[in-house]
């Protein structure tokens, strides 16, 4: 079964300043691997995608993440943060062989003026 | 080009009742995902549905019950429900094993 850890609950910080939301996970098999973020009383809209190829991808809002295969991680980083990326974050992992879509408990994340 | 939509977006009930929650999915989708999201939580994986059938399931009770009908949409059903069922319930569509996209959920309050 997989699992998806996202090490920090929370993470404040001040505007313009760089931003990682770090994002573990475990798998017997290859993987899927998603962010997204929530807005408030919304649903889920995705930020960016690995899938295969280039282990560094980019997404929207200026925002990109790195997949590394042998610390099972797909870190989320932003260079400069704005107050309008305030949400909360979502890692999700997904094997083809299942068909499940598995969540982390997801990041805070606060950008302060 | 609408996304997913789900109905309603809210709805109060009291223990025990029983509970239809709908969505219809992306144009062009022929997948549906339903997830629990508890406050403070990540989503859960209840089930999935395929050709009008269900191809996957989580860890959740037969209470959970679901359909997809030939337009691809597809209804959640809960059964006897308990204080803990309150949640917010998202649906998510696919085509294949590209990335799923979400409606915007029904807030489920149960009394």
């Amino acid at each position: 079964a997989q699992s998806v850890t996202q090490l920090d609950s929370q993470v404040p910080v001040f505007e313009e300043a760089p931003v990682e939301l770090r994002c573990n996970y475990s798998s017997s098999v290859s993987v899927y691997l998603f962010w997204y973020v929530q807005y408030p009383n919304q649903g889920l809209q995705l930020l960016l995608k690995y899938l295969s190829g280039s282990t560094l991808v980019k997404g929207i809002n200026g925002f990109e993440a790195e997949f590394n295969k042998s610390q099972t991680s797909f870190h989320l980083r932003k260079p400069s943060v704005n107050i309008s990326d305030t949400d909360e974050y979502f890692c999700a992992v997904f094997v083809t062989s299942n068909y499940k879509l598995t969540f982390g408990k997801g990041t805070l994340l606060t950008v302060n003026p | 080009d609408a996304g997913v939509t789900q109905s309603p977006t809210h709805l109060i009930k009291t223990r025990g009742q029983q509970v239809t929650l709908r969505c219809s999915p992306k144009s062009g989708h022929d997948t549906v995902s339903w997830y629990q999201q508890a406050l403070g939580q990540g989503p859960q994986f209840i089930f999935q549905y395929y050709e009008e059938e269900e191809r996957q399931r989580g860890n959740f009770p037969d209470r959970f019950s679901g359909h997809q009908f030939p337009n691809y949409s597809s209804e959640l059903n809960v059964n006897a429900l308990l204080l803990g069922d309150s949640a917010l319930y998202l649906c998510a569509s696919s085509l294949g094993n590209q990335p799923q996209h979400f409606g915007d959920g029904t807030r489920l309050s149960i009394l």
